[in-house]
């Protein structure tokens, strides 16, 4: 089946820290990439996708490139800010077959300190 | 405006009784979601309309029944409350079936005592 594999957390780093997030995955077919990032007391946004292998989503300093070799969707951001503080989300979705809706993994939460 | 509202935010009841959350989009999006997270975060896909038609149905108690009176409303019922059902429960939308860009509420926190 399919499945999306993120590193536990909690993740805690002073402001200006680089991350990295890790995420790996298992799916049938191609998979097209998600993260999604959850603020305190909010619903989940839609952070960056990649959709093919070798592709990088990025948007508020965060990116992530699809590997397919290595089958991860690493998310990074050279320095964080204290308003970067979430719960983060990779997630994947196939293209065909019975099983096509998004599936998420089980969320890293990031605390960024000051 | 909001995009995706849901109501109530907060839920706290006693197990046995029933409840509705109501979810609305603004967003003229045709597919409509409701997801479940519980304590750990952890995010489980209930079920999905389109254009009012139920197009997923995960392993879900009999005991939750989504409605869709148009393609713009998606409420969920819960009969007979157990402890288990403390949750977040989230409702999304998006532009079509099977995309990955979804559009979430802010959730509806339900606690059962």
């Amino acid at each position: 089946g399919n499945s999306v594999t993120q590193m536990e957390g909690p993740v805690t780093l002073s402001e200006e820290a680089f991350l990295t997030i890790n995420c790996t995955y298992t799916a049938t077919g191609y998979p097209s990439l998600f993260w999604y990032v959850q603020y305190p007391g909010e619903g989940l946004q839609l952070l960056l996708k990649a959709t093919k292998a070798d592709d990088k989503g990025s948007n508020k300093g965060f990116e992530a490139t699809y590997r397919k070799e290595t089958t991860s969707f690493h998310l990074e951001k050279g320095s964080v800010q204290v308003s970067d503080s979430a719960v983060y989300f990779c997630a994947l979705r196939i293209s065909s077959g019975s099983a096509r809706q998004l599936t998420f993994g089980s969320g890293t939460q990031l605390t960024v300190l000051p | 405006d909001t995009a995706v509202s849901q109501t109530p935010k907060y839920l706290v009841t006693q197990m046995g009784n029933d409840k509705s959350i109501k979810c609305e989009q603004n967003l003229g999006h045709d597919t409509m979601y409701w997801y479940k997270q519980d304590s750990k975060k952890f995010l489980k896909i209930m079920f999905s309309y389109n254009n009012k038609e139920l197009i997923i149905n995960e392993t879900v108690p009999n005991r939750f029944s989504p409605k869709s009176p148009d393609k713009a409303h998606l409420n969920l019922h819960i009969n007979s409350l157990e402890l288990g059902d403390s949750a977040v429960y989230f409702c999304a939308s998006s532009q079509a079936t099977y995309t990955g860009e979804l559009f979430f509420g802010e959730g509806s926190r339900l606690t059962v005592l």
